[in-house]
């Protein structure tokens, strides 16, 4: 069964700490994972996804097979950071919708 | 990208009616989804609506409750049937674009049932 956990309900940090969002799945296969964060009054919205291995707003994240793991990170904390983040997987066959963590929310605080 | 419009975006209604929710994308896609999201919980996932088919809906989902339409590769709509006070729930349309590797999302629609 695909499943995404996300341990935080909710993650306060002070401006300029870093961050360090959580989030761990399952998945029989090679997923693919997701992070997308919701802003106030906005809708939800891709922020980076593993296969990307890119640097979006400074955060980073790494899948660990391993681990099963695909933690979201960002060294220092921004007050615009504050939102909701939702880790997501979706299985390796394509045209498959997301599945969802439970979210965390993170704010920020100067 | 695509961008999604999805009316209305919020409704007070009362139990024993029905609801229908129009999503409206503004380029073709490959695949349109309905999710759920109730007070304080994540993103659930209802039903796959199919072009031109009857939607696949997940555990839990049926086709009496919530009736989907996808009459072309743009536009799709879920109907909320038969409304409870549990039923009160924000509901997200998401498309999947040709590339497949972007979900997008409406804004929502917050479904008040009383």
């Amino acid at each position: 069964a695909q499943r995404v956990t996300q341990p935080e309900k909710l993650l306060s940090v002070f401006k300029g700490a870093p961050v360090e969002l959580k989030c761990n799945y399952s998945y029989s296969g090679s997923p693919e994972l997701f992070w997308y964060v919701q802003y106030s009054r906005q809708r939800l919205q891709l922020l980076l996804r593993h296969i990307s291995r890119e640097s979006i707003k400074g955060f980073t994240a790494d899948l660990n097979k391993g681990e099963t793991s695909f933690h979201l990170k960002k060294p220092f904390a921004q007050e615009e950071d504050s939102a909701m983040y939702y880790c997501a997987l979706r299985g390796n066959s394509g045209n498959t919708p997301l599945v969802f963590g439970k979210g965390t929310r993170l704010s920020v605080i100067a | 990208s695509a961008v999604i419009s999805q009316k209305p975006s919020r409704d007070i209604c009362q139990r024993g009616t029905s609801l229908t929710i129009q999503c409206q994308v503004d380029s073709q896609v490959t695949m349109m989804f309905w999710y759920r999201q109730q007070p304080g919980q994540s993103l659930t996932l209802i039903a796959t609506a199919n072009q031109g088919s009857e939607a696949t809906y997940e555990s839990g989902f049926v086709i009496d409750k919530f009736p989907i339409s996808r009459p072309n590769l743009t536009f799709s709509t879920l109907t909320v049937s038969n409304m409870s006070p549990e039923d009160s729930s924000i509901y997200l349309c998401s498309a999947l674009g040709w590339s497949n590797t972007e979900a997008f999302f409406g804004q929502g629609t917050r479904l008040t049932v009383v």
